[in-house]
């Protein structure tokens, strides 16, 4: 069946440095969502995409989708305390949306 | 709307009890989704409904557990009886479309003794 993989599984890094989480899919997607789950809440969704190559940008979050449409990456610059918690990839296969394991992001003041 | 609702927020149990976990979708809804999340395994689908109708359910781990959609704004997830191991969040989400971004609920924290 259809696979997501999410790598790192843990990132740590100093506030104000980059970070970047990456996801794989063993299928190709119809398209790839991300969702931030802040500690001790639900995920919730940030950004879907559709097209091969899309990159989409939220302020400091930069989304990628790639060319094959099996991977993609979330970038975030200049890291800040906000930006701790877990992030998700999800992948749109044929049927339904799988979930990756996801990043958790912590972050040193 | 309030998105998302679930109730209750937390359950302990002892093994063996039953567990009925509730959830409210976002009025309009067509897509309702049962997920359970661990340290372990993560965050896992084990159900999802379309138009009340369950689609997949092979996520589901054992005959333990079973879902049920009455109508458009009800979903339960029942677990009979209850282990250990079935310690963990549960959350429901719902979405307009399958392939749309989904609202996940507050989710119920289960722990079973």
């Amino acid at each position: 069946g259809q696979q997501v993989m999410q790598i790192p599984q843990y990132q740590h890094v100093q506030e104000g440095e980059d970070f970047t989480t990456y996801c794989n899919s063993s299928t190709t997607l119809s398209n790839i969502q991300w969702y931030k789950q802040r500690p001790g809440g639900h995920p919730v969704f940030l950004i879907q995409l559709v097209k091969s190559g899309e990159v989409k940008k939220q302020k400091r979050l930069t989304f990628q989708f790639g060319e094959a449409k099996k991977n993609s990456s979330l970038h975030i610059t200049a890291t800040q305390t906000t930006d701790v918690g877990t992030y998700f990839c999800a992948g749109q296969g044929a049927q339904k949306l799988v979930f990756g394991q996801g990043t958790r992001l912590t972050i040193n003041p | 709307d309030a998105g998302v609702i679930q109730s209750p927020r937390h359950e302990v149990t002892e093994m063996g009890q039953e567990v009925t976990l509730r959830c409210k979708p976002i009025s309009g809804h067509d897509y309702l989704f049962w997920y359970r999340q661990t340290m372990m395994r993560g965050l896992e689908l084990l159900i999802y409904f379309n138009n009340n109708v369950p689609i997949d359910d092979s996520g589901m781990p054992e005959d333990r557990f079973s879902a049920k959609m009455p109508n458009a704004s009800f979903s339960t997830l029942k677990i009979q009886p209850s282990e250990p191991r079935d310690s963990a969040v549960y959350f429901c989400a719902s979405s307009l479309r399958d392939y749309n971004e989904q609202f996940f609920g507050p989710g119920t924290r289960l722990t079973v003794l």
